[in-house]
């Protein structure tokens, strides 16, 4: 199964409503970075946190780290169409160079 | 400056044939990956490089080789194209690793009859 699992699978919200996605991971982490991949295209990184932060902000973006429970949430506040976008989490577990990803959650935002 | 990336964009090959895929970028990164994308799978590691002349097994390297000649380029070739290989490919590219930002291509789909 995936290091890191996403939740929801899908989400559909209205444009100005906030957006929440979880993350969850089985073993300790270095680090766990967020990413948007929109339809047809490449990743593209938004926030990375390292295991000792517990909070991150980039303009609308706000993640948090829960190492005592593996997890980790992403909050996109005030939506908007064009962050509609597949968005993964992906973690360093220091087992080497190599970054594992999760299965994604599918966000729509509606106008 | 181009970030990464990827050629071709879409290839169609027929079981047993063989294809390189390129990747290339011009920010002088040290580290290269090649992942591939599946429906419900996310991302999967392929093969890693830490530097020119170096490359490293990831979690899905069977059927797969890679070469990193030059410190701009990464090489994924598949010398005996199979359907299970049917996918989305991607190449990123890492200053320090996994301990920074991954920056990626645009994918290339391959699609195998």
């Amino acid at each position: 199964s995936q290091q890191g699992e996403e939740d929801p699978q899908a989400l559909s919200i209205q444009e100005g409503e906030n957006a929440t996605m979880n993350c969850s991971y089985k073993t300790s982490i270095n680090n766990l970075q967020w990413y948007r991949q929109n339809s047809g295209r490449g990743l593209v990184h938004l926030i990375l946190i390292r295991s000792n932060e517990r909070e991150k902000h980039s303009g609308r973006l706000r993640v948090t780290l829960d190492t005592s429970k593996k997890s980790s949430s992403l909050l996109i506040t005030a939506s908007r169409a064009a962050d509609t976008a597949s968005y993964f989490c992906a973690t360093d577990t220091g087992g080497g160079n190599k970054l594992t990803f999760g299965t994604g959650t599918q966000l729509k935002v509606e106008l | 400056n181009a970030g990464v990336t990827q050629t071709p964009k879409f290839r169609v090959l027929k079981t047993g044939q063989s294809m390189t895929l390129l990747c290339a970028q011009d920010m002088n990164h040290e580290y290269m990956y090649w992942y591939r994308q599946d429906p419900g799978m996310g991302l999967r590691l392929i093969h890693y490089s830490v530097g020119e002349g170096t490359t490293a097994k990831g979690e899905v390297p069977d059927g797969y080789n890679v070469s990193r000649l030059k410190k701009q380029n990464f090489l994924l070739g598949l010398e005996s194209a199979a359907p299970s290989q049917t996918s989305v490919y991607f190449c990123a590219s890492s200053s320090r690793g996994v301990r920074e930002t991954q920056y990626f291509g645009p994918g290339t789909r391959l699609l195998v009859l």
